[in-house]
């Protein structure tokens, strides 16, 4: 089954970018998505299908997908952006199937 | 508005089973599919499966493979996830979740029902 690769933890001061990877094989073919979610929290929904923004999500957050990574891009990161930040994908290998990656812990020093 | 209530939380023995509801309004119930994922204490999130409502169609992820079953009730726009033989490690909060298609990710979450099972 196809894996989704993240780091644990990213740490970034207040105001700098932060850039959280999602490594997986091909990863450049299929389109991803990013969820944040906050303690006691359910996740939300804040790039999906590489780089488009929901509605109501800032414009500080961004993506990109191309080869063997994709990354999500958060600028002038705020404390409120401390959270988990997770990457998905749609495994078409395997009929409708969704993959996960193991999630990155995002702290604002 | 667009929701997603899901039913309260539960606590069941080990080999029981258990069913979570998740009730959509505010749009076409049957224009999305429903994704139910669960995340244990301290853990990441985990994928159990997928059901169309417009004909009921479900794929379960191979960890849930014969445990789990989803279901659809087009009358009340409610979705449900029935996962039996419960064992400890089954204790999270369970999520539905809609998704339009493969492009557009999961951008409605259910509040999460949290499922204890102990003895």
């Amino acid at each position: 089954s196809y894996v989704l690769t993240q780091p644990p933890s990213v740490s970034v001061a207040p105001g700098q970018t932060a850039r959280i990877t999602c490594g997986g094989n091909n990863i450049g073919s299929k389109s991803v998505h990013w969820y944040q979610q906050k303690p006691g929290q359910a996740p939300v929904l804040v790039v999906n299908d590489d780089s488009d923004r929901p509605s109501g999500i800032p414009e500080r957050f961004s993506g990109s997908n191309s080869g063997n990574t994709a990354t999500l891009t958060i600028s002038r990161v705020e404390a409120g952006d401390e959270a988990d930040y997770y990457c998905q994908v749609w495994d078409s290998s395997s009929d409708h199937h969704v993959v996960f990656g193991g999630g990155t812990k995002l702290t604002v020093l | 508005q667009v929701q997603l209530v899901q039913s309260g939380a539960e606590v069941k023995k080990p080999g029981a089973s258990v069913k979570v509801s998740c009730k959509a309004s505010g749009y076409t119930f049957t224009s999305y599919y429903m994704q139910w994922v669960r995340q244990a204490p301290g853990q990441g999130l985990e994928w159990m499966g997928i059901i169309n409502p417009s004909g009921g169609y479900t794929s379960y992820a191979q960890n849930f493979q014969g445990r789990v079953t989803m279901t659809r009730d087009t009358s009340t726009s409610t979705v449900y996830m029935e996962l039996s033989s419960l064992r400890s490690e089954d204790t999270a909060v369970y999520y539905c979740a809609r998704e339009r298609s493969e492009i557009y990710g999961m951008d409605v979450w259910g509040q999460g029902t949290t499922v204890t099972v102990s003895s």
